[in-house]
């Protein structure tokens, strides 16, 4: 069965450093997403993308926080300047049709920002 | 503002044991989603249940859209179960984000 795929499983960066997120969505999906986890709570939407723009986005999702698609198969989330509240459970999800249909979500990348 | 409100909790089964989650949520929706998050992390769709009832195995799930709220069921349980179940709404308003609750976390013992 086809699946998303996350790069890497864990991350340990410093404060104020920059991070990239790798996820390959399924391929003939159409909408990604980004959700993140803090350790123990629900899980939260950080941004959609579909056509090669962002459709919404949350307000977690500020400045520092950008996405990309930079070829037809990566789509990656880049913090610029990471915080120690920037830790993390990262999950890329994708989806045929958007919400409308089932999301398929990748085994996250774990972040922790020291 | 929009809500998602999952009950119980906390459970915790024998394995053979049947249970019932429920999730209830504040205002009208397109669709609603069932996944379980497994002890290593990952979230695996259950069901993609904007009504009715729908069944896989030992899981099946209602959806009551007009009284708001849905329910996993889990007959026979085992170990394998173990884990948080979340449900995803996605309001309706056009938005294009699901919003989960805060999660049942079930344990199966054996």
């Amino acid at each position: 069965e086809p699946e998303v795929t996350q790069t890497p499983s864990h991350q340990v960066t410093q404060m104020g450093q920059e991070v990239i997120l790798r996820c390959v969505p399924i391929s003939n999906h159409l909408y990604f997403y980004w959700y993140r986890q803090i350790l123990g709570q629900k899980v939260e939407f950080l941004v959609s993308f579909y056509n090669n723009e962002i459709s919404e986005k949350s307000e977690i999702f500020d400045d520092q926080f950008s996405v990309e698609r930079p070829d037809g198969s990566n789509f990656t989330l880049k913090i610029r300047s990471t915080k120690l509240e920037d830790s993390a459970m990262y999950f890329c999800a994708s989806s045929l049709g958007g919400t409308n249909e089932k999301l398929f979500f990748g085994s996250g990348t774990q972040l922790s920002v020291l | 503002g929009i809500q998602v409100e999952q009950s119980p909790p906390d459970l915790i089964l024998q394995e053979g044991a049947n249970s019932t989650l429920r999730c209830n949520f504040s205002d009208s929706v397109n669709n609603l989603q069932w996944f379980h998050q497994n002890p290593w992390g990952q979230l695996i769709n259950l069901f993609y249940i904007p009504s009715g009832t729908k069944q896989n195995g030992r899981l099946s799930a209602t959806t009551v859209a007009t009284e708001r709220y849905s329910l996993l069921y889990i007959s026979s349980s085992q170990t394998t179960d173990s884990g948080v179940y979340f449900c995803a709404v996605d309001f309706k308003g056009g938005s294009e984000k699901l919003v989960f609750g805060k999660g049942t976390k079930l344990t199966v013992n054996p």
